[in-house]
């Protein structure tokens, strides 16, 4: 089956420009995720989305993060304007059913961004 | 929040030698996973144990989960170069999957 596709797979911008990364999850899956990791950490969740709808984004910088999940398939993440603690690389996941329902999480090769 | 933290850090062996990694969290949980990542890379899935299993495997992968210490363990057996990569624990409360710090493993061939 083909995977969780991202991009750009690269992005070099400086501080305070915008920034936008795109994710097409696996055909069927109801459920997307965005997560960020730090050089050196884990990931952590950003964003949840439940077909369209939004079910966790409480760690998500709102004031700067953005994003939306097009006809529950698509999905894009924005930052604007980018601070040089958003260099990071931006993992984008999804599973077939929702969490809590023990599903394994299918991720994409990330985009990684340096904020300069 | 991070609610997983990984022991050791870091790892090196020799290939054919077996590696431990542990992990320990602080709520309960519906299940625990177990990731890998190879550098620059996203994040595979290895295994994953219920809150009411004790131990599972899958091919060199061996995973013990103990619900009263809230600890697992990842044993990955006769290890190979291949093997060397980060190893990272998530843990599924009722409404989302929260990793851990990571284990980086490095095999020596």
């Amino acid at each position: 089956e083909a995977g969780v596709a991202q991009s750009p797979r690269y992005k070099i911008i400086e501080k305070r420009q915008s920034v936008a990364f795109w994710c097409n999850p696996i055909s069927g899956h109801a459920t997307l995720y965005w997560y960020q990791q730090i050089l050196g950490q884990g990931p952590k969740l950003l964003i949840q989305f439940q077909n369209n709808g939004v079910v966790d984004d409480s760690q998500l910088p709102k004031d700067r993060f953005s994003a939306e999940r097009l006809k529950g398939v698509d999905s894009t993440l924005k930052i604007q304007p980018a601070k040089l603690e958003d260099s990071a690389v931006y993992l984008c996941a999804s599973s077939l059913g929702h969490t809590g329902t023990n599903e394994k999480l299918l991720f994409g090769s990330g985009t990684q961004l340096s904020v300069l | 929040s991070q609610q997983g933290e990984e022991d050791p850090q870091a790892l090196s062996i020799q290939e054919g030698e077996n590696a431990t990694m542990n992990c320990s969290y602080k709520t309960s949980i519906n299940n625990l996973q177990w990731y890998r990542q190879n550098s620059g890379r996203g994040l595979v899935h290895l295994i994953l144990i219920r809150s009411n299993e004790r131990e599972k495997h899958s091919g060199r992968l061996r995973v013990t989960l103990d619900t009263s210490k809230k600890s697992s363990s990842l044993l990955i057996t006769a290890s190979r170069a291949a093997d060397t990569a980060s190893y990272f624990c998530a843990t599924e409360g009722t409404d989302k999957l929260i990793f851990g710090t990571g284990t980086r493993l490095q095999v020596f061939p």
